[in-house]
């Protein structure tokens, strides 16, 4: 079955960088997109973007430009979301979540996601 | 960018109550509307594609319906475990958007 299986919890000083895996199985890593999605605490889903797992080519929403890098090792069947110059407004849980067959946005299986605290 | 509204942002409800949650769209998404369901401290869970097609696994107590910019989650007859927050997702444009959600909480 699908499983997206994500990293553990973080917590980092503001300034620093962090580095979020998501292992995909149970499917063909390529053949489908990979989304990320924030939460900050009691808040919504916000989608972050999307990156092409057959090209590698990434996509940020408005707001997620710049100290967000979305990557993919294909060779593991691994998505990466990479956070630089950390803020306390990052302070979230982030999950990867793989799209549907023609749709990129739309998520069809979800990782258990991944709590980013910064604080100092 | 559209932007999804849903109402309410929260309601009380009953087991065995009949329960309608409404997502409103800025304009117009044909049908690519997505529900997913919540629960604390968990990952969402998808429910609902092309506004009204139950995603495999899911029971057929929850439905939906809408086309356009107006679509409606409904659960026939609540159960303990659908305590939850409901988020409506568009996939019609870009970028995808979130509605703010709806916490279905127990009277």
């Amino acid at each position: 079955q699908v499983q997206l299986v994500q990293s553990g919890s973080e917590l980092k000083k503001p300034g620093a960088s962090v580095k979020v895996s998501c292992k995909a199985s149970g499917y063909t890593f390529t053949t489908y997109a990979m989304n990320w999605v924030r939460q900050a605490p009691g808040q919504g889903l916000e989608w972050m973007g999307w990156i092409n797992t057959n090209t590698g080519n990434p996509t940020y929403a408005q707001g997620f430009t710049g100290r967000f890098v979305f990557s993919l090792d294909t060779s593991v069947s691994t998505a990466y979301l990479q956070i630089s110059s950390l803020k306390a407004e990052d302070t979230a849980v982030y999950y990867c979540a793989r799209g549907s067959g023609g749709y990129y946005s739309l998520p069809s299986a979800w990782g258990q996601g991944t709590l980013v605290t910064v604080s100092s | 960018d559209i932007q999804m509204t849903q109402s309410p942002s929260s309601l009380s409800a009953s087991v065995g109550d009949r329960v309608t949650i409404t997502c409103r769209a800025s304009q117009g998404i044909s049908n690519y509307l997505a529900w997913f369901q919540q629960k604390p401290g968990k990952a969402p869970k998808s429910l609902i594609y092309a506004a009204s097609s139950l995603q495999s696994g899911v029971p057929s107590k929850f439905s939906g319906s809408g086309s356009g910019t107006d679509f409606t989650l409904t659960i026939s007859s609540l159960q303990p475990e659908d305590f939850a927050t409901y988020y409506c997702q568009q996939y019609n444009s870009y970028p995808p958007a979130f509605g703010q959600g709806t916490k279905v909480e127990i009277k």
